[in-house]
Formats: C-alpha cells, sequence, structure tokens
C-alpha cells in the first residue's frame, strides 16, 4: 500500500540553525500538509500546498518556515533559525484531490530536537 | 475559531469490553470529520471519514457517528483487543472545498485508551 515517508526520523540540531525535512508524499495525490505536535499537545496544523503554492497557512507558520516542491516527488519544510520552541514531531501528510471524500494519509514524523 | 475536545482523556477496559470515545467541535461547518489512530512514538493512521452529508461510517470492528449539527461524533470500538491500545484522534476539516484550496486539520487531544488483557 503506497504511504508518506519523512526523512530523517529523528534531527538534533542547535538554536539559530537552519533545518530541511523531507516528505514524499504518495505519488498520484495532489494535496500536501505539514502538522506539529509538540510533545503532550494536540497535532497542529502548519501549512498546505497545492499546485506549486501555499494553499493555506496557520498563525504558528511564520516568516521562518519555508515549504518547497523542489522535484516532482519530495515536498520539504525549512525552518530558518530554528528556536527551542520548536522542538516538536513533524508531520507529513498527503491527499488525492480535496474532495469530501479525501483522506489525509500521515507519514511517520520527523522528531525535531532544538537544543 | 474552531475547536475540538475528546472526552474521555484517558480510558482503561478489560478486553472483551464495547467501548465510545467521544468527540466535540464547536463549529458545525466542517468538510468532514476523520478518526486517526496514533501509536506512541508513530505517525498517525487513519480510521475512518465521515463526510458532512453522512450519519456514520463503519469499518470492521470500528462505527463512527457524526452529528453536524449538534457539533458531535462519537468512535464505537466493539470487542475490544489489547492491539486496540493506542490514542484516537478525531480531526474536523473545518471549511467548506470551494474548489480552490486544501484545508488544514483541527485535531483534538485525543483518548488515550488502554485495553487490559
Amino acid at each position: 500500500e503506497p504511504e508518506v515517508t519523512q526523512t530523517p526520523s529523528h534531527q538534533v540540531t542547535q538554536m539559530g540553525q537552519e533545518v530541511i525535512l523531507r516528505c514524499v508524499p504518495i505519488s498520484n495525490h495532489l494535496y500536501f500538509y505539514w502538522y506539529r505536535q509538540i510533545l503532550g499537545q494536540k497535532v497542529e496544523f502548519l501549512v498546505s500546498f497545492y499546485n506549486n503554492e501555499i494553499s493555506e497557512k496557520s498563525e504558528i507558520f511564520d516568516d521562518q518556515f519555508s515549504v518547497e516542491r523542489p522535484d516532482g516527488s519530495n515536498f520539504t519544510l525549512k525552518i530558518r533559525s530554528t528556536k527551542l520552541e520548536d522542538s516538536a514531531m513533524y508531520f507529513c501528510a498527503s491527499s488525492e484531490n480535496g474532495r469530501d471524500t479525501d483522506t489525509q494519509y500521515f507519514g511517520p514524523g520527523t522528531r525535531l530536537t532544538v537544543l | 475559531k474552531q475547536e475540538v475536545t475528546q472526552i474521555p482523556a484517558a480510558l482503561s477496559v478489560p478486553e472483551g469490553e464495547n467501548l465510545v470515545l467521544n468527540c466535540s467541535f464547536t463549529d458545525s461547518a466542517i468538510y468532514n470529520l476523520q478518526w486517526f489512530r496514533q501509536d506512541p512514538g508513530k505517525g498517525l493512521t487513519s480510521l475512518l471519514l465521515i463526510q458532512s452529508s453522512q450519519r456514520e461510517q463503519t469499518s470492521g470492528r470500528l462505527n463512527a457517528s457524526l452529528d453536524k449539527s449538534s457539533g458531535r461524533s462519537t468512535l464505537y470500538i466493539a470487542a475490544s483487543q489489547p492491539g486496540d491500545s493506542a490514542t484516537y484522534l478525531c480531526a474536523v476539516s473545518p471549511t467548506m472545498y470551494s474548489g480552490g484550496g486544501a484545508d488544514g486539520l483541527t485535531f483534538g487531544k485525543g483518548t488515550h485508551l488502554i485495553i487490559q488483557p
């Protein structure tokens, strides 16, 4: 069964450094998403992406964040200057067509630790 | 702003029992509602999706209902098994699809379920 994959599974970085989290969505899907989950808290929406541009973003997704689809398979989240509070599990998701029957499929996550 | 609440926060029951997990949301203008399962340190696995026009969906031992007007959904698990132990998350797509965008899900905090062998 097709699945969303994410790399790395765990990333440790120093405060102020840039990190890039990578995702490979399911191949025939058109909509891509990033979510984060701070330990012990709710899963929170960050951004959605369709047709090579951002469709929607939350108030969390400020100027330190950016997303890109650099080729036909990868979808990346860049955090420009990491802060301690960026430590979280980051999930990528994809969905096929954006209709009301459309399930979002999640990857296994990247655990980001900012020291 | 859409808020999703799940009750109870934690539940521990003996194997074999039927159980109900509850989800409520504040804005009834949803596109669909999804139930997910999350195992410790893992990603989210989609269990069921209910469109806003539907009342329920079934998959195996799972049945999810939706009462959009009252802002409630329930997940019924029949004949629970130890392998059902996980955190169950409810999420809503809070806006109507207009043909141009992709909507982020709003999640509840989850119900942590333990099935005792």
